[in-house]
């Protein structure tokens, strides 16, 4: 079965750091780009950071540029995301997902990591 | 980065209506843009993928149009399954989604 599941997620005070992370399974891991995408209590969809397949590319919503640094380890199937500074707008629901590239979309999602900021 | 507008932010129908949801982007996106079902406490699911490809096990009823800056999904005759909440996604540069659609029961 293909899947993804995310863990690291919790409660953090307010400049506070924390690092999701995410495992694949059931597909090749080091095929695939990979993204993260966050969503905020009783609010829409956000895409966070996004990583090629072989890590050496990534990008970052302007929203929390700065902040942020993605990295991936094929040999573990994993994804990361470093989170620093965090805000109490930070708080929502992490989830990843696989991106099939540009014309595919984003195809296999995890059940998602929560983070909540509050001091 | 570029933006999307999704109209409208949310609409009642009835079982066996047709519907459609319009998406906008801030530049020409060509055909790289995708859509999202997403039901309470559940992960979004592709349905629609480079703005008129039916992702596999997608039901015929849903179906996808456009290029460049205006798109639509269209649900040609909405189910009670279908009530749920609706996003675009760009993958032109960088990713980026709108602020979705949510399709209530009339």
């Amino acid at each position: 079965e293909v899947q993804l599941v995310e863990s690291g997620g919790g409660v953090v005070r307010p400049g506070g750091s924390l690092r999701l992370s995410c495992e694949g399974s059931g597909f090749t891991f080091e095929d695939y780009a990979m993204n993260w995408v966050r969503q905020a209590p009783g609010k829409g969809l956000e895409w966070v950071s996004g990583i090629n397949w072989h890590g050496s590319r990534a990008g970052y919503a302007d929203s929390m540029k700065g902040r942020l640094t993605i990295s991936r380890d094929n040999a573990r199937n994993s994804l990361y995301l470093e989170m620093n500074s965090l805000r109490a707008e930070d708080t929502a629901l992490y989830y990843c997902a696989r991106d099939g590239g540009e014309q595919f979309g984003m195809d296999v999602w995890g059940q998602g990591t929560p983070v909540t900021v509050s001091s | 980065d570029i933006q999307m507008t999704q109209s409208p932010s949310s609409l009642s129908a009835s079982v066996g209506d047709r519907v459609i949801i319009t998406c906008r982007a801030s530049q020409n996106i060509k055909t790289f843009l995708n859509w999202y079902q997403q039901k309470p406490g559940k992960a979004p699911n592709l349905l629609i993928h480079n703005a008129i490809t039916l992702q596999s096990g997608v039901p015929s009823r849903f179906g996808g149009s456009g290029s460049g800056t205006v798109f639509t999904l269209t649900i040609s005759s909405l189910q009670p399954e279908d009530f749920a909440t609706y996003y675009c996604q760009q993958s032109y540069s960088k990713r980026t989604f709108g602020q979705g659609t949510k399709v209530e029961i009339k």
